[in-house]
């Protein structure tokens, strides 16, 4: 019954390597996004599942993101070859009705710094 | 897309007085307008919401106004509290055919002095 798990909550990667982070929705949550804080800015917005489905991901940065929820519930965000510019909190959350008519519960997030 | 901007960035009121915080969107079919609480360290959390099809909404100490005309909302925060030092996050989102993200304004940082 707990909220929306996100691990690791803090990594520390070098610049080039693959990185994972996991989101572990609200269960019967269909709707889960990322989204990408950097210091003193708000969320801004990554990618949308609804469902298994990646229903929105216009804001990918590049190619070196993506994105996976293949059962519907948990999912992985993936970056590849790792810039020093991709440190930040990685939010993710999740939502019961996904229409941007309900309300989004977030986690503590994955803070990710390369070095 | 749809742009939120936020003012101010920072703002300090002494215990007990109001706090106003205000935001303008850009896109007029934005029909969702939520406000977020952000303790240091920790994760958003919904405060208050309102709908386009509503002027004002109150929750005992905190409310919400929208006009859509001049596309703005603001969050009004009465008898402030040492407890509602944080940062605040205003956002918007559009109907299903825009997609289902909330674009969030860069925030404003309340401190509340005792």
């Amino acid at each position: 019954g707990a909220g929306v798990s996100q691990t690791p909550s803090n990594k520390v990667t070098e610049k080039g390597k693959y990185v994972e982070l996991r989101c572990d929705p609200i269960s019967g949550h269909t709707a889960l996004y990322w989204y990408r804080q950097s210091l003193g800015q708000g969320p801004e917005f990554l990618i949308y599942f609804q469902g298994t489905g990646a229903a929105d991901d216009s804001g990918l940065p590049n190619d070196r993101f993506f994105a996976v929820r293949p059962e519907g519930s948990v999912s992985t965000l993936k970056i590849q070859r790792t810039e020093r510019g991709d440190s930040a909190m990685y939010l993710c959350a999740s939502s019961l009705q996904g229409l941007g008519t309900g309300e989004l519960f977030f986690g503590e997030g994955s803070r990710l710094t390369v070095l | 897309g749809e742009n939120v901007e936020q003012h101010p960035s920072t703002l300090s009121v002494q215990e007990g007085d109001s706090a106003v915080i205000k935001c303008t969107y850009s896109d007029s079919a934005s029909n969702y307008f939520p406000w977020y609480k952000q303790e240091l360290g920790k994760r958003p959390q919904l405060i208050i919401d309102i709908r386009s099809n509503v002027g004002e909404k109150k929750d005992q100490r905190i409310a919400v106004t929208l006009n859509k005309t001049a596309k703005h909302f603001s969050l009004h925060i009465t008898e402030t509290q040492p407890e509602d030092s944080a940062v605040y996050f205003c956002a918007a989102t559009g109907p299903l055919e825009y997609g289902n993200k909330l674009v969030f304004g860069a925030g404003t940082i309340l401190r509340v002095k005792s």
